[in-house]
This record gives C-alpha cells, sequence and structure tokens, in this order.
C-alpha cells in the first residue's frame, strides 16, 4: 500500500538547521510530486514547497524561498527538506505529502507528521 | 493571495447532518478538495474536485460546490466523525496551494 514514512521528531535551538526525510513506497516514486507542507500548534495548514521526483526541480513558496531546500534520492525513494535559519515560529508538525500533479489534484497520502520544536 | 474562509467549529448531534462550508471569492470556478484531520494524526482526503470520494471513503461525505460557499456534508454523523475538516484550492493568481483555517466538528 501507498505510504509516506517521515523521520521522528526534533529539536532545534533558533539559528540551527533541520532535516527531515520522507520515504515513499507502494507506489512509482517518480510518478508523484512531493509537497511539504506545516502545521503550527493549534493551526491551519501552510503550503512550503513542491518538488518533482522526475528531474528534482523544485518550487518554494515565496515565505521560504532562500531557507527550505528539497532533495530527492531516487534509488531510495526518499525526499529530504532542510529548513535553515530556524526561529521560534517555525515550531511545527511537518507533513510530506504527495499529488498526482503540481497544481489541481488533491493530495491522496501523506507523511505521519515530523513535528519540530524551535527553543533556546 | 487568496483567502478561504471556513466557521471555526460546527456541532452536530449523532445521527443528523453536518455541512461544512468553505467560502472564498468565485470559489465555484475553483476546484474544492477536502481533508478530515482526526487529533494527534495526519490528514486524509474525503472529497476531491468539489464531490468525488477517494476509495474507501463512505458514501456519508459528499461535496458540492455551485457557489459562494463549497460544502462538505456528513450525513447520519457519528462519534467517529469528530475530526478538524479543511478545504484547499489551488490558486492560480499566486500559482500556490491555499488551505482554508479548519472547522472542527464535535459531535454531541
Amino acid at each position: 500500500q501507498v505510504q509516506l514514512v517521515q523521520s521522528g521528531a526534533e529539536v532545534k535551538r533558533p539559528g540551527a538547521s533541520v532535516k527531515i526525510s520522507c520515504k515513499a513506497s507502494g507506489y512509482h516514486f517518480t510518478s508523484y510530486y512531493i509537497h511539504w507542507v506545516r502545521q503550527a500548534p493549534g493551526q491551519g495548514f501552510d503550503w512550503m514547497a513542491i518538488l518533482n521526483p522526475n528531474g528534482g526541480i523544485t518550487r518554494y513558496t515565496h515565505k521560504f524561498q532562500g531557507r527550505v531546500t528539497m532533495t530527492r534520492d531516487t534509488s531510495t525513494g526518499t525526499v529530504d527538506m532542510e529548513v535553515s535559519s530556524l526561529r521560534s515560529d517555525d515550531t511545527a508538525v511537518y507533513y510530506c505529502a504527495r499529488s498526482r500533479s503540481s497544481s489541481s489534484s488533491p493530495f491522496d497520502a501523506w507523511g505521519q507528521g515530523t513535528l519540530v520544536t524551535v527553543s533556546s | 493571495s487568496y483567502v478561504l474562509t471556513q466557521p471555526s467549529s460546527l456541532s452536530v448531534a449523532p445521527g443528523q447532518t453536518a455541512k461544512i462550508t468553505c467560502g472564498g471569492k468565485n470559489i465555484g470556478s475553483q476546484s474544492v478538495h477536502w481533508y478530515q484531520q482526526k487529533a494527534g494524526q495526519a490528514p486524509v482526503l474525503v472529497v476531491y474536485e468539489d464531490s468525488d470520494r477517494p476509495s474507501g471513503i463512505p458514501e456519508r461525505f459528499s461535496g458540492s460546490n455551485t457557489g459562494d460557499p463549497a460544502t462538505l456534508t456528513i450525513s447520519r454523523v457519528d462519534a467517529g466523525d469528530e475530526a478538524d475538516y479543511f478545504c484547499q484550492v489551488w490558486d492560480d493568481g499566486t500559482d500556490h496551494w491555499v488551505f482554508g483555517g479548519g472547522t472542527k466538528l464535535t459531535v454531541l
């Protein structure tokens, strides 16, 4: 069955970086886009970035441009996201999700989420 | 940027019908997706492209989008439907995915 399995919770100091991984299985890895979405405590969802595993092309929202980097490894079916210069307001649960296309197609599978806590 | 507006909460008695709304400018011309998120869990897609259901989602879940607002309807609500529900659209103006703020459904 389709699964997106994310790496475990992280605690970071302000100014540090964090890398979260998302391992896909149960489908053809390069046939679906991978998104990163975050959810701050008690808040809604904030779409951050998208990667096309077929070629590795990425796009980041303006809010995260320059602080977020997505990479993929087609041999393992894994997508990583690194967030740098962490601030306290980056404390959130980060989810990866997949979609058939970059726009209009829904996110039909999600990872279990990774809690990132930024605290001094 | 495009804004999706949802009521923050809705309470429904078991067996009744819940209607969760999602408002936005010209939303009738958008393709709306709906997600259910139970406490401490990842979201699950329950309705896509306004009114289609993924396999495994009960027929009790239905969607419509004939104009502002779009609506997710849950018939014969039971305790297992208690969750947050979010709507989502693709904003062509900014090439961004946009989510509503979410509606917390409480089953009385």
